[in-house]
C-alpha cells in the first residue's frame, strides 16, 4: 500500500520569497512521484515527476523537487513566488509495476497563496 | 486539438436520480480514470478502465457505475445508491507506456 502525506494544507508566501510544499511518502517499492497543480475549477497539471536516475527533477513554471530516498520525501520548490503561482498543488505516488497496470495516490493537497 | 472534454461542467441532481457524467478523450489513449475531489481530501480514485470493455473499482466505487464500449469513452454514472454525490469529478488518461496522466476540466456536481 501507498500514501502520501502533504504537510500544510495551506501555504502563504510574499511575491519574490521561496515557495516550499512538503510531500512524504510511503511506498513499499521503488515509488515513482510527480506534483501535479490545479488552478480553480480545472483539472490538474502536470508540473513535475521523478520516475528513475536524477533525484533533482526540474518541472515547468520554475518549479522543482527533490528525491530523497532517506527521507521519504519528494518536497516542491521554487526560488521566487510570481502571483500566478497561486493554486492547489497535489503530490502523488505510484508503484508502477512496469507492466502498464499502476494506480496514482493523491495527497490532500496544500493550497498557495501568493500576498503581493 | 488533442485532449480530454468533460461535459457538463456543472450538474445538478435530483433525489433519487441516476446522473450520466461524460468523458470522452482524442488522443488516443489506452487507460481512464475516474476521480472524486472534495474540498481538502485529494482525489479519489472511483473507477479505472486500462482498455475497452474492462474497467475496475478503484476506492470509493460504491453508488457508481462505468463503462467502456469505446476507447475514447468512458462515462461514469453516479445513481440514487450515491448517498453524497456533490463533488468535483475528474476524468483522467494516459497510455499504456507513460505514467502522466492527462486531466479534463471536470464536472461540479451538486443535489438539488
Amino acid at each position: 500500500a501507498q500514501s502520501v502525506t502533504q504537510l500544510g494544507s495551506h501555504v502563504s508566501v510574499s511575491e519574490g520569497a521561496l515557495v516550499l510544499l512538503r510531500c512524504n511518502y510511503s511506498s513499499s517499492v521503488p515509488p515513482y512521484l510527480f506534483w501535479y497543480v490545479q488552478y480553480p475549477n480545472q483539472g490538474l497539471q502536470l508540473l513535475l515527476k521523478y520516475t528513475t536516475g536524477a533525484t533533482l527533477v526540474k518541472g515547468i513554471n520554475g518549479f522543482e523537487a527533490e528525491f530523497k530516498k532517506s527521507e521519504t520525501s519528494f518536497h516542491l520548490t521554487k526560488p521566487s513566488a510570481h502571483m500566478s503561482d497561486a493554486a492547489e498543488y497535489f503530490c502523488a505516488v505510484t508503484d508502477y509495476s512496469g507492466a502498464g497496470s499502476y494506480q496514482l495516490t493523491f495527497g490532500k493537497g496544500t493550497k498557495l497563496s501568493v500576498i503581493p | 486539438d488533442g485532449g480530454i472534454t468533460q461535459s457538463p461542467k456543472y450538474l445538478f441532481r435530483k433525489e433519487g436520480q441516476n446522473v450520466t457524467l461524460s468523458c470522452e478523450q482524442n488522443l488516443n489513449h489506452d487507460a481512464m480514470y475516474w476521480y472524486r475531489q472534495d474540498p481538502g481530501q485529494g482525489l479519489r480514485l472511483i473507477y479505472y478502465s486500462q482498455i475497452v470493455n474492462d474497467f475496475q473499482k478503484g476506492d470509493i466505487a460504491e453508488g457508481y457505475s462505468v463503462s467502456r464500449e469505446k476507447k475514447e469513452s468512458f462515462p461514469l454514472t453516479v445513481t440514487s445508491a450515491q448517498k453524497n454525490p456533490t463533488a468535483f469529478y475528474l476524468c483522467a488518461s494516459r497510455t499504456a507506456t507513460n505514467e502522466k496522466l492527462f486531466f479534463g476540466s471536470g464536472t461540479q456536481l451538486s443535489v438539488l
